[in-house]
């Protein structure tokens, strides 16, 4: 058990529909990145916030956000969703920055199934 | 950004020491490297870090040569447990925009 939960575990909904997945990172832990991974992209960095603030940006679509909230907690919002979007979401925290020396420890995952 | 590239896919039997390299020509000075293992439908999890020559801990050891352009994953004596994906990263200590770039690792498949 890495510390960091995510909800809800799995996710089906239908095309130009909006969800939103939940992270909770590490007790501590400031930053928390958002993944997506699907069987032809592999594991693809979305967004990364440290400290209730965007810190990198990866190759998010504009139909997606993301946002972390006082309590460090984060929220990943996908809108207009299309059949392709179905995919695993990880969410992963780290302590510090974002420093490519730090230690990430994934959630178990969000499956979205877009039908 | 220092771009890695490791092999697709790696066959080995219980027992053998399995050894994955990755190649990461345009490593910069301060840039580290680092390993995650991946389960299926779980999310990756942490391995090993290191700056160069040679790290080991209670899982594997990593081998950095001289010119750190490449970096070997050493797992000892492997089992059924250790099929995985694995993925080298390569960055450094400054904050700021770093990007995480997974790719599509190496798939280790141990056979009994």
């Amino acid at each position: 058990d890495s510390g960091v939960t995510q909800t809800p575990k799995h996710l089906i909904t239908a095309t130009g529909q909006r969800v939103t997945l939940r992270c909770s990172p590490r007790s501590g832990d400031l930053s928390v990145y958002w993944y997506q991974q699907s069987l032809d992209q592999g594991l693809q960095f979305l967004i990364q916030y440290y400290n209730g603030e965007e810190r990198a940006k990866g190759n998010i679509l504009e139909r997606f956000s993301a946002q972390q909230f006082p309590d460090l907690h984060s929220e990943l919002n996908l809108s207009s969703l299309e059949l392709g979007d179905s995919a695993l979401y990880f969410c992963a925290s780290s302590a510090e920055g974002g420093a490519g020396t730090d230690t990430q420890y994934f959630g178990p995952g969000t499956r979205l199934t877009v039908l | 950004l220092a771009k890695t590239t490791q092999p697709i896919s790696m066959d080995s039997y219980e027992g053998q020491e399995v050894n994955i390299t990755c190649s990461h020509n345009n490593i910069a000075t301060n840039d580290y490297i680092t390993w995650y293992q991946q389960f299926p439908s779980q999310g990756p999890r942490f391995i090993i870090q290191g700056y160069k020559t040679k790290v080991t801990n209670e899982v594997a050891s990593l081998f950095i040569p001289a010119d750190r352009k490449s970096s070997t994953l050493s797992l000892p004596r492997v089992s059924l447990s250790d099929t995985a994906v694995y993925y080298c990263l390569v960055g450094n200590a400054s904050g700021g925009s770093y990007i995480p770039t997974f790719g599509r690792g190496t798939s280790l498949i141990v056979h009994p």
